[in-house]
């Protein structure tokens, strides 16, 4: 079955700092997803990844994409209180169901 | 607001119950997912719909089931239910079978205690 890691768990970062959370999967899959979940929310879509080397950015937030080393980064850049919250990276093979990695619990502090 | 509604929001039964989940999709959209998220297995996938008929199988107990009725709505029924049946049952929605940028959006979810 296929396996998705993400790394670190939680993550404690102070505003204006950098920092990337890393997502490696087990399998050959060439759709992955990040999402965000606020506490006692639900998933909201971030950024589809659909082929090797994609990259996309969305305000501070940069994705990408290396199918061959089956590695994903959720990159944040300049973080601020507002982008505390669990993000979860998904992997979706050649059936339809997605595998979630175990998230990651990113906290902001000012 | 992703437009996928779930209803009840949250749901307090006992063991050896049985509950329906009822999911409303975006309009428009063909497929319905259903997911199971607990502190221990994580966010797993549950059972996948499109346009009525059953597409894609997870991890679903044989104690759940589910179908999508002619409207696209779709059900989730757990019967027996156990305690470590007590999680947050999400639906999702998209536009067709899945694949390409077929992304799924998610419901507010149904909290299920079971005591």
């Amino acid at each position: 079955e296929l396996k998705v890691e993400q790394n670190p768990l939680f993550l404690s970062m102070q505003e204006g700092k950098n920092y990337t959370i890393y997502c490696n999967y087990s399998t050959t899959s060439d759709r992955l997803y990040w999402y965000r979940q606020d506490p006692g929310k639900s998933l909201e879509s971030l950024f589809v990844l659909l082929s090797n080397g994609a990259v996309k950015q969305e305000g501070r937030l940069m994705a990408s994409l290396d199918t061959k080393a089956r590695l994903s980064t959720l990159h944040i850049t300049a973080a601020v209180h507002d982008l505390s919250a669990t993000y979860f990276c998904a992997v979706q093979t050649g059936a339809n169901n997605l595998f979630f990695g175990t998230g990651t619990r990113l906290t902001v502090i000012p | 607001d992703s437009g996928v509604t779930q209803t009840p929001k949250h749901l307090i039964t006992a063991t050896g119950q049985r509950v329906t989940l009822r999911c409303s999709p975006r309009s428009g959209d063909l497929s319905v997912y259903w997911y199971q998220q607990s502190l221990d297995q994580g966010l797993q996938f549950l059972i996948q719909y499109y346009n009525g008929e059953e597409r894609a199988k997870g991890n679903i107990l044989e104690r759940f089931s589910a179908q999508q009725f002619p409207d696209l709505h779709s059900e989730l029924n757990l019967s027996s239910l156990e305690l470590g049946d007590s999680a947050l049952y999400f639906c999702a929605s998209s536009p067709h079978g899945g694949g390409g940028t077929d992304t799924q959006y998610f419901g507010p979810g149904t909290r299920l205690t079971v005591l």
